[in-house]
């Protein structure tokens, strides 16, 4: 069964409007979780690594004021995309590292802003 | 620096007949291999794994995968083919050595399965 939830599965908002996805390890701690973003038709691009208790560590180009990590506790990272626009729309998928094990994926957010 | 190179954006195979999906990858340290499958609007599932072990590996659902080392590949491949197989796949290395555990992906390879 699945070991990484993300919620929620699909949202649709209005433009300038804050999105809080959450992605849960189900039956372990993750001190590590990873946010990617994936375009249509493309692959998945890093955009940040989120540490528990500390500070998420982002990739070149992505702006950490728009898009906000939270890791408060070894289950749960959150993204939020604030004030989204249209071209934040896509699909937005995180994975949480397990102790020897590879990183085990969520089933991803589908964002669409109007 | 680690990279990934799917050779085919898009596959197409009959019912039946062998798939191959293929990956070429470069590394500066001894790398760990994967094949994830993405199914529509879903997460990726594992497929399988390199980690330096056997270099001939059997994942899920038949499918294995080869790591080449002279050849820096990592070929996919499936005996026969399963309509339930139509799905994109994805490439991916890590570093083992630097301790990193990020992931690189290829760009994908869509396979579709005909009827």
């Amino acid at each position: 069964g699945a070991v990484v939830s993300q919620h929620p599965s699909r949202v649709i908002c209005k433009s300038g409007t804050s999105v809080k996805i959450e992605c849960r390890s189900l039956d372990f701690q993750a001190t590590t979780m990873f946010w990617y973003r994936q375009f249509p038709k493309k692959s998945l691009m890093l955009m940040a690594t989120s540490n528990e208790g500390s500070k998420a560590t982002y990739e070149q180009g992505v702006e950490k004021d728009k898009f906000l990590i939270n890791h408060a506790s070894l289950t749960l990272s959150t993204l939020t995309v604030t004030s989204a626009h249209p071209e934040d729309s896509s699909f937005y998928i995180c994975s949480a590292l397990r102790t020897g094990q590879p990183q085990h994926f969520g089933d991803g957010t589908r964002l669409s802003i109007l | 620096a680690q990279s990934v190179t799917q050779l085919d954006s898009h596959v197409s195979v009959s019912e039946g007949t062998p798939v191959l999906l293929r990956c070429n990858y470069s590394s500066s340290y001894s790398p760990s291999l994967f094949w994830y499958v993405q199914h529509p609007n879903k997460g990726l599932q594992l497929l399988l794994k390199y980690t330096s072990a056997a270099t001939l590996v059997k994942g899920i659902n038949g499918f294995e995968a080869e790591f080449k080392k002279s050849e820096t590949s990592f070929h996919l491949t499936k005996p026969s083919a399963h309509m339930s197989d139509a799905a994109e796949y994805f490439c991916v290395v890590s570093e083992v050595q630097t301790g990193a555990n990020n992931l690189f992906f290829g760009t994908g390879t869509r396979l579709t399965v005909i009827p």
